[in-house]
Order: structure tokens, then C-alpha cells, then sequence
């Protein structure tokens, strides 16, 4: 699977949209960008994904660029209790055996008042 | 709650014993992941099992860790003759297809002393 590239940490204040991103330049034409998320003490909960066409849910929308090598995850109105480490995680479809997923140390989102 | 659950949540151990981890996954997920989490770092990827075979195992998983999912449903993970090093969260997830979202439990904190 493609490594990825995201920030240590960032932040953001309450109500404005969070803007994290992620480059994966070695992505392949059959890897899937996932994003997800790790409240302090909890499992990872996962956000969303996509292969080229951006992607939102009642979660977040994902912006991924026309050569796929990068791709932002966006929170439109971001709470305190989106404060949180965020996973960029670049694997291969279906086909590709297994949705094993290879976590990199993330981004920390912290949202203040 | 029908989400994943793990028991126990805290293990505080001594070096040299046994401890054993439970997992539940989601009813009717076929595919359960373990995976361990130490300060600062994202989850790494143990072992996975697709009903009760267990299908890849990382070579972080040495002869002292064994995982088992009998019947399909629940699974283990023993830590045979603990070391500091262990210390970790132990996180397990599920999977109801191959590509679907992983869904994670709280995880089990493990310390050794």
C-alpha cells in the first residue's frame, strides 16, 4: 500500500471548517484514500473514502486532486468533539486481498473554542 | 450496543505471566482484525481471520502471541510470558466483506510491570 504524508498537528476554531491534508503520490490506479479518526481513548472510527470522484457523507466531504496524488479531508463546521488524531490511509480495493489497513501517525486535530 | 466489544478494557500484569483478550465482533462480520497500539504511534496491523481461518499474520506477531476465532464468532489473543515491551493497546476490529469499513472496539490497555 502507498504511504502518505499528513501533518503532525493543527488547529482549528469551533465552527469553521477544518481543512486536513494528506499526500499520497505514490498512490496506484487501484488504491482507495480512507480517512479515519481516533478520539483520545477509543478505537479508530471511520470517516470516509474514495478512489477519484470526491466523496461527502453526514460526516466530512473528501476532496481528492485530479492526479490523485493528494487529497484533503474537510469537517464543514468543526466541534470540540472533532478534536482528534486523523488517519490518511491509501490501500487497494477489493481485489487487492484484504482490507488490512497500514495507520501512519496521523494527524492531531484540535479544536478550540 | 451491538458494536465490537473487548474485555478485558485494563490488564495490569507481571512480567513473565499470561494474559488472554477477548473479542465480540459485530454479529454476522466475518472478517475480525487485531491490532496493537502503542504512545504516539497509529494501530499496527497483527492478524486478521476471515470466519475462523486465520488468513495473514504480521511478523510483529511473535511465537509468544497467539490469536484463535474457534467457531467463527468471537476471537483471542494470548500474550504468552509478558514483557514490558508489550505494553500496549490491544485494538480489534471486524469487517462484514472484504472491502468494507473496519469497525473498531475500545480496545484492551495492557500493562506490564
Amino acid at each position: 500500500d502507498a504511504k502518505t504524508t499528513q501533518p503532525p498537528s493543527m488547529d482549528c476554531a469551533e465552527g469553521r471548517a477544518a481543512n486536513l491534508p494528506c499526500n499520497h503520490s505514490t498512490i496506484s490506479g487501484n488504491e482507495y484514500v480512507y480517512w479515519y479518526r481516533q478520539i483520545h481513548s477509543q478505537g479508530p472510527q471511520y470517516i470516509i473514502h474514495g478512489l477519484k470522484n470526491n466523496e461527502t457523507n453526514e460526516m466530512a466531504s473528501l476532496i481528492i486532486t485530479e492526479d490523485r496524488k493528494s487529497s484533503t479531508l474537510i469537517l464543514p463546521h468543526a466541534t470540540l468533539r472533532d478534536t482528534a488524531v486523523y488517519y490518511c490511509i491509501v490501500r487497494v480495493g477489493a481485489a487487492g486481498g484484504g482490507n488490512k489497513l497500514t495507520f501512519g501517525t496521523g494527524t492531531q486535530l484540535k479544536v478550540e473554542l | 450496543d451491538t458494536g465490537v466489544s473487548q474485555d478485558p478494557r485494563h490488564k495490569i500484569t507481571k512480567r513473565g505471566q499470561n494474559v488472554t483478550f477477548r473479542c465480540d465482533p459485530i454479529s454476522e462480520h466475518n472478517r475480525l482484525y487485531w491490532y496493537r497500539q502503542t504512545l504516539g504511534q497509529g494501530p499496527e496491523f497483527l492478524t486478521y481471520f476471515q470466519n475462523e481461518a486465520q488468513l495473514e499474520k504480521s511478523r510483529l506477531l511473535s511465537d509468544r502471541f497467539s490469536a484463535e476465532r474457534p467457531k467463527g464468532s468471537f476471537s483471542t489473543l494470548e500474550i504468552q510470558r509478558t514483557e514490558q515491551g508489550d505494553s500496549a493497546m490491544y485494538l480489534c476490529a471486524s469487517s462484514p466483506t472484504l472491502a468494507g469499513e473496519l469497525f473498531f472496539g475500545e480496545g484492551s490497555r495492557l500493562t506490564v510491570l
